[in-house]
């Protein structure tokens, strides 16, 4: 079945950092891949998505690439502020199940 | 635009009582809402898909008699939680599709249910 793993947290970097947040991913077809945020006490806000091999979706100065070769979807960012402290999830969209699959989630804390 | 609300965001109630949890499509119709649980530090695990006017799909394991979920328009869908317990504590969120782009779900700011 379809499935989306993604690295461990907790992330902590220091403030302007390099980010870089792995997710990979298991699915037959052509699914979307997106990345959500999820701030502290608050609902997923969707950061940004990928919806065909190659694309690269971006917001907010974070990026990922859609790689089919390597079934990978990894989200960087070139300079993290303290407002990135979040958990990040990575996620598939099927059309074939309709369904959104979530990774685990990673969280993230940028220290000032 | 593409914003979803959810009443209450935090409820408390004592253990044996019901819970209405509503979420709603504020500037755009959802033929489609899905409702997920959350629990500490772990991921979203969906509980049901929510058609308006038909009966929600539960995933394995979710008791459809325990979580009812009702969607009886195109902006609204209610969950609600059935003689709660503890163990039924948790973070709901729900999310809908924007018509006409079934890839994107759209989430609401979820709602913390604590059962005494």
């Amino acid at each position: 079945g379809n499935s989306v793993t993604q690295m461990e947290g907790p992330v902590t970097l220091s403030e302007e950092a390099f980010l870089t947040i792995n997710c990979t991913y298991t699915a037959t077809g052509y699914p979307s891949l997106f990345w959500y945020v999820q701030y502290p006490g608050e609902g997923l806000q969707l950061l940004l998505k990928a919806t065909k091999a190659d694309d690269k979706g971006s917001n907010k100065g974070f990026e990922a690439t859609y790689r089919k070769e390597t079934t990978s979807f990894h989200l960087e960012k070139g300079s993290v502020q303290v407002s990135d402290s979040a958990v990040y999830f990575c996620a598939l969209y099927s059309s074939g199940t309709y369904k959104y699959i979530f990774g685990t989630g990673t969280r993230l804390k940028v220290l000032a | 635009g593409a914003v979803v609300s959810q009443h209450p965001s935090r409820v408390i109630c004592k253990s044996g009582t019901s819970v209405k949890i509503e979420c709603r499509s504020l500037d755009f119709q959802a033929t489609t809402m899905f409702w997920y649980r959350q629990f500490p530090k772990k991921s979203l695990m969906l509980m049901a898909t929510s058609n308006e006017g038909s009966k929600a799909t539960y995933e394995q394991g979710v008791e459809k008699d325990k979580f009812l979920i009702n969607h009886a328009s195109l902006t609204l869908s209610t969950l609600t939680v059935t003689s709660a317990h503890p163990e039924d504590s948790s973070f709901y969120i729900c999310s809908a599709h924007l018509a006409g782009s079934t890839d994107t779900q759209y989430f609401g700011p979820g709602t913390r249910l604590t059962v005494l």
